[in-house]
C-alpha cells in the first residue's frame, strides 16, 4: 500500500541553523510528491512540489527515487518557518493526496 | 473570501446522531476532495468529486457519504455518529481533477461527538 513517513514528530532547530524534514514514501511507481505547511491558525497550503522543482521561501526538496524520499531542507531557518508542515504523495495522476503524520517544526530565536 | 469556505466552524452532537458538513470550492473550480484529520490516523482522503460525478473514494466508512451539486457546492453526510468520528474535517478544491491541479484546502469543521 501507498504510504507516507514522516519519522519526528518535533522538530526543534534555532534560528539561522539548517533544517531538514524527513520524508519517505513507499511506492513501487512514480508517485507525485508535495510538502504542504500549515502555520498557527492559517489553513493547510502547498509549499512545493517536485513536478515544478522551485524553492519556495528558500525550502527545497529532492526526490531520491533510490531512497524513496523526499526531505524538506533550508539552509537558514528562521523564526516565521515554524508550522506544521506534511509530505504527501499522489499516484496514478489522480487527485487523492496521501498525508504523512507530520513534522513540527519550532525555530527558537 | 474566494477562498474555499466551510460551514460550520464547530459542531458539537451526540453518538447515534447525522451531521451534514458543507463546502464551498473557489470560484471556477470543479473538483472539491474531503479529508478527514484525526489525532490517531492523521490526515486521510475520502472522496473526491469533479463536475457533480464522485472521481476517487479512500476509506470511507459507509456511514458516510458526499455529493456535488449542480452549483458545485459538496455537502459530507456522517450518520450514526461514534466517538470515534470525532475529527477535523477538511474540504479542498482544485480546477481539474488530477494530480497537476493544486489543491486549496478550506478552514475546517472541527466535529466533536459525545
Amino acid at each position: 500500500a501507498q504510504r507516507v513517513t514522516q519519522p519526528e514528530k518535533l522538530l526543534s532547530v534555532f534560528k539561522g541553523a539548517p533544517v531538514e524534514l524527513k520524508c519517505n514514501y513507499s511506492y513501487s511507481g512514480s508517485p507525485e510528491l508535495f510538502w504542504y505547511v500549515q502555520y498557527s491558525r492559517q489553513r493547510l497550503q502547498l509549499l512545493l512540489r517536485h513536478i515544478s522543482r522551485e524553492s519556495i521561501k528558500g525550502f527545497t526538496a529532492d526526490l531520491n527515487k533510490g531512497e524513496t524520499s523526499f526531505h524538506l531542507k533550508k539552509p537558514f531557518a528562521q523564526e516565521e518557518d515554524s508550522a506544521m508542515y506534511y509530505c504527501a504523495l499522489i499516484y496514478n495522476q489522480g487527485g487523492k493526496l496521501i498525508f504523512g503524520q507530520g513534522t513540527e517544526l519550532s525555530v527558537k530565536p | 473570501d474566494s477562498g474555499v469556505t466551510q460551514t460550520p466552524k464547530h459542531l458539537i452532537t451526540a453518538t447515534g446522531q447525522r451531521v451534514t458538513l458543507r463546502c464551498s470550492p473557489r470560484s471556477g473550480d470543479l473538483s472539491v476532495y474531503w479529508y478527514q484529520q484525526s489525532l490517531d490516523q492523521g490526515l486521510q482522503f475520502l472522496i473526491q468529486y469533479y463536475n457533480g460525478e464522485e472521481r476517487a473514494k479512500g476509506n470511507i466508512l459507509e456511514r458516510f457519504s458526499a455529493q456535488q451539486f449542480p452549483d458545485l457546492h459538496s455537502e459530507l453526510n456522517l450518520s450514526s455518529l461514534e466517538l470515534g468520528d470525532s475529527a477535523l474535517y477538511f474540504c479542498a478544491s482544485s480546477d481539474g481533477g488530477g494530480f497537476y491541479n493544486e489543491q486549496f484546502f478550506g478552514p475546517g469543521t472541527r466535529l466533536t461527538v459525545l
